[in-house]
């Protein structure tokens, strides 16, 4: 079985502060595909990174940044100065082949 | 483009009523899928679909079934409503299969009395 693993039930920052959400996953495929995802007051799911497990390289998207590390199986994603608007909940993702495992989310709320 | 649209976004049942869950997406993809996310977890999939016409089990398919007769369409249904089915719903849909991008519905909120 697979898991994901986000210890982090909430954090609170105030704006402009960096924070780093963390993600831990285990699984026993050698291909699979980890994803971050933001969910807003509003309730809907959106769409930030996808990452195949053959490519370790770090991303950097605007004030996101994301760390992968096969080595110690993390996906841990950072924002920086960190803004009110960034209020969410944000969960971390493990999917491959017809299993999809979802973490329990992070709640980052940002204070202005 | 709509993307990923739910019907309804908001329904009450009593236990051992039915109903069916509508998603619709326009972006033709081919895989489908329907969630469930409870207060302070992530999302479990139920069933998903991998084309027209075919459709498999997820992780909590007890209590559901679905259907994908057109390839634009993914219906949930709940044959005899339990409380415990409350909760809210996710629709998402991806291009390739379920390790493409998904994207979701806006969900819809039911809650079984």
């Amino acid at each position: 079985a697979q898991k994901v693993t986000q210890a982090q039930t909430e954090i609170s920052v105030v704006e402009k502060e960096d924070v780093t959400l963390d993600c831990v996953y285990e699984t026993r495929d050698t291909t699979y595909y980890l994803f971050w995802y933001k969910q807003p007051p509003s309730g809907e799911l959106v769409f930030l990174i996808r990452r195949n497990s053959f490519d370790e390289q770090n991303e950097i998207s605007g004030r996101y940044s994301w760390n992968f590390q096969k080595s110690t199986s993390s996906f841990n994603f950072t924002i920086t100065a960190s803004q009110v608007v960034d209020s969410a909940v944000y969960f971390c993702a493990l999917i491959n082949a017809g299993k999809s495992t979802f973490g329990d989310g992070t709640t980052l709320t940002v204070k202005p | 483009n709509a993307g990923v649209t739910q019907t309804p976004k908001f329904r009450v049942l009593k236990t051992g009523q039915s109903m069916t869950l509508l998603c619709a997406q326009d972006m033709n993809h081919e895989y489908m899928y329907w969630y469930r996310q409870d207060p302070g977890m992530g999302l479990r999939l139920i069933h998903y679909s991998v084309g027209e016409g075919t459709t498999a089990k997820g992780e909590v398919p007890d209590g559901y079934n679905v259907s994908r007769l057109k390839k634009q369409n993914f219906l949930l249904g709940l044959e005899s409503a339990a409380p415990s089915q409350t909760s809210v719903y996710f629709c998402a849909s991806s291009y390739w299969d379920s390790t493409d991008t998904q994207y979701f519905g806006p969900g819809t909120r039911l809650t079984v009395l």
